[in-house]
């Protein structure tokens, strides 16, 4: 099956730093999304982006799907904004695969 | 608009008894999906259907979780008889169809003891 990986798997951010998030994938897919998981372990959705680049507030994403990555930019980080990440992509049309996580924490 | 609804939120229970789980889909949604999440990892998709049917069981232990979604509307995922090594969140997500954006619920964290 597809092998999704993401780096880094864990990050330590003073609050106000920007960070990039990455998301390598091993097969073409025709849909991914990246999602916030907080601490009561709520999956959040942040983006559908199957190709091209988003922009919500201080969060941003890319993904080259010709190469096999999407990039979550976030700026400007807050305490909330802590937590895990997961990007999950789709192959086939009928199934996710979410990734390994990056767990991000901010410190005040 | 309401988002997944997932109960109960939390169950303990001792192994080999049984428990149920219970979902209700944003309204209209099509595609319903339930995941398992093991504490440090992932989510992994157990069963998916759309509408009534299943599009996807391939990674459902069959031979001690079952689900169903008689109505094409909530859906209920049963474990029995539990073991250790189920205790994880049960997570509920839909989508208005296959190829769209997937949304969750609060999940069902599961322990058994």
């Amino acid at each position: 099956g597809i092998q999704v990986e993401q780096s880094p798997p864990d990050l330590i951010l003073q609050e106000g730093a920007n960070s990039t998030l990455r998301c390598n994938f091993s097969d073409s897919v025709n849909n991914l999304q990246w999602f916030h998981q907080n601490p009561w372990g709520q999956l959040i959705n942040l983006f559908y982006i199957p190709s091209g680049t988003k922009q919500n507030g201080r969060l941003s994403a890319t993904t080259v799907a010709t190469e096999r990555y999407s990039l979550l930019y976030i700026s400007s980080s807050q305490t909330t904004d802590s937590g895990v990440y997961f990007c999950a992509v789709d192959p086939t049309g009928n199934q996710f695969y979410f990734g390994t996580g990056t767990s991000l924490t901010v410190i005040p | 608009e309401a988002g997944v609804a997932q109960s109960p939120r939390y169950k303990i229970i001792e192994k080999r008894q049984s428990v149920a789980f219970w979902c209700n889909p944003i309204s209209g949604h099509a595609t319903l999906y339930w995941y398992q999440q093991i504490l440090g990892q992932g989510p992994k998709l157990l069963i998916q259907f759309q509408n009534n049917g299943v599009v996807d069981d391939s990674q459902l232990p069959k031979d001690r979780f079952s689900a169903e979604r008689l109505k094409g509307v909530d859906s209920t995922l049963k474990i029995q008889p539990a073991k250790l090594e189920d205790s994880a969140v049960y997570l509920c997500a839909s989508s208005p169809g296959t190829m769209n954006e997937q949304f969750f619920g609060p999940g069902t964290r599961l322990t058994v003891l």
